[in-house]
């Protein structure tokens, strides 16, 4: 399972664009790039997930280069609600496998 | 769907007792997980199933926890006995393949 490398913490102003990068330098051809967002007192929760190029959602954007040793998530215009705990997770596509958690990406967002 | 379902949301507990907790995966969901997270230690997991089998629990602590999947709808992590350091909020979640994982509510356990 390859593992992830992420910011631990990031601070950005409301209305910024926020970029968050995630390094996975063993990514196997069938893993998916997943990003998941936690607030306090919940459970995380899915946000995005991509192989390859970029996909976009209501929530956010997902940058994922030809290499695939990395990825961005991307949240446009920041508001306070958006301070949360962000983790980059890699997953088969075969499914049945374990999903472990790193420590994530702290993001604070300042009014 | 109601999403997955865990029970109880809060639970308090004397050290020594047995603690149950519950969990309702997302109908069709075929594989389980159990998370443990703490400040310190973060988001732990602790064991997780497919298609209702134990694959892997090399995160459970230590013999005193326990998890089982009786059906596809219903699992249960047990505790016994109960310790403080127990003390953490537990998350159960499920999926499909890898279509990413959907979790609870979690249970907030505190064992005095």
């Amino acid at each position: 399972l390859a593992k992830t490398t992420q910011p631990i913490s990031m601070d950005s102003y409301e209305g910024q664009e926020v970029n968050i990068t995630c390094s996975h330098n063993n990514i196997a051809t069938n893993d998916y790039i997943t990003w998941y967002q936690q607030f306090p007192s919940q459970g995380p929760r899915f946000i995005i997930q991509g192989y390859k190029t970029k996909v976009t959602n209501e929530v956010a954007s997902l940058f994922i280069p030809a290499d695939r040793k990395s990825s961005t998530l991307s949240l446009p215009r920041v508001s306070l609600s958006d301070t949360a705990v962000y983790y980059c997770l890699v997953e088969s596509n075969f499914g049945n496998e374990k999903l472990t958690f790193g420590t994530g990406t702290r993001l604070t967002i300042i009014p | 769907d109601a999403g997955v379902i865990q029970s109880p949301r809060h639970e308090v507990t004397e050290m020594g007792q047995e603690v149950t907790l519950r969990c309702k995966p997302i109908s069709g969901h075929n594989s389980l997980f159990w998370y443990r997270q703490t400040m310190m230690r973060g988001l732990e997991l602790l064991i997780y199933f497919n298609n209702n089998v134990p694959i892997d629990d090399s995160g459970m602590p230590e013999d005193r926890f326990s998890a089982k999947m009786p059906n596809a709808s219903f699992s249960t992590l047990k505790i016994q006995p109960s310790e403080p350091r127990d003390s953490a909020v537990y998350f159960c979640a499920s999926s499909l393949r890898d279509r990413g994982a959907f979790f609870g509510q979690g249970t907030r356990l505190t064992v005095v």
